[in-house]
């Protein structure tokens, strides 16, 4: 199975922050990564497809970057709508597997 | 407006089963293949089964293989999973969510709410 491991695990910010979420993978998966936020008792929601293209109706403050093993969130301006937890997934092969996470809490 | 609900998560004893749905609207169900996602109180995501557009093809996380079985009907825009030999450590909430695609990527494009299976004495 391919491990996906995020840093850092939970993060403090400020409104209007640039804040930065890492995730490595185990082995090499392209660009088969996509990243999810989840607010709690909710359910996750697509933000990034194909570690950088922008799901239809996600705020353009939200890009993705990497290839290979090595990807990168970018929130360029953090809003109070986007404390939440972030989660990279590789799309790779089978099992499809997550990060365990990264929360984003308020400073 | 995409919609999927689950239904069918409860409290049930060690060694019990539960059968879970997943009703789907708003797009062409019998084009999708589905999946089941599952997250532990407290914890990350898990995916746990998907199955194919058609219902022919199913794949299992190895932790639930030989007691979960994915199924769907295409006629009635439902994804089911039934749950048996159930285990304290299969207590979670349990997402379904649609398999989508662009170019050559995929994702889980669309999410239900989710519903809490509890595995308890």
């Amino acid at each position: 199975d391919i491990q996906m491991t995020q840093s850092p695990s939970s993060l403090s910010a400020s409104v209007g922050d640039r804040v930065t979420i890492t995730c490595r993978a185990s082995q090499s998966i392209n660009s088969y990564l996509n990243w999810y936020h989840q607010k709690p008792g909710k359910a996750p929601k697509l933000l990034i497809y194909g570690a950088s293209s922008l799901q239809s109706g996600v705020p353009s403050r939200f890009s993705g970057s990497g290839s290979g093993t090595d990807f990168t969130l970018t929130i360029s301006s953090l809003q109070p709508e986007d404390f939440a937890t972030y989660y990279c997934q590789q799309s790779y092969s089978t099992p499809w597997t997550f990060g365990q996470g990264t929360k984003v809490e308020i400073k | 407006e995409v919609q999927l609900v689950e239904s069918g998560g409860g409290l049930v004893q060690p060694g019990g089963s539960l059968r879970l749905s997943c009703a789907a609207s708003g797009f062409t169900f019998s084009s999708y293949w589905m999946h089941w996602v599952r997250q532990a109180p407290g914890k990350g995501l898990v995916w746990v089964s998907r199955i194919n557009s058609d219902g022919s093809y199913t794949t299992y996380a190895d932790s639930v293989k030989g007691r979960f079985t994915i199924s769907r009907d295409n006629a009635k825009n439902m994804v089911y999973l039934q749950m048996n030999s159930l285990r304290a450590e299969d207590t979670a909430v349990y997402y379904c969510a649609r398999w989508g695609w662009s170019s050559a990527w995929y994702y889980f494009d669309y999410w239900g709410q989710g519903t809490l299976v509890t595995v308890s004495s």
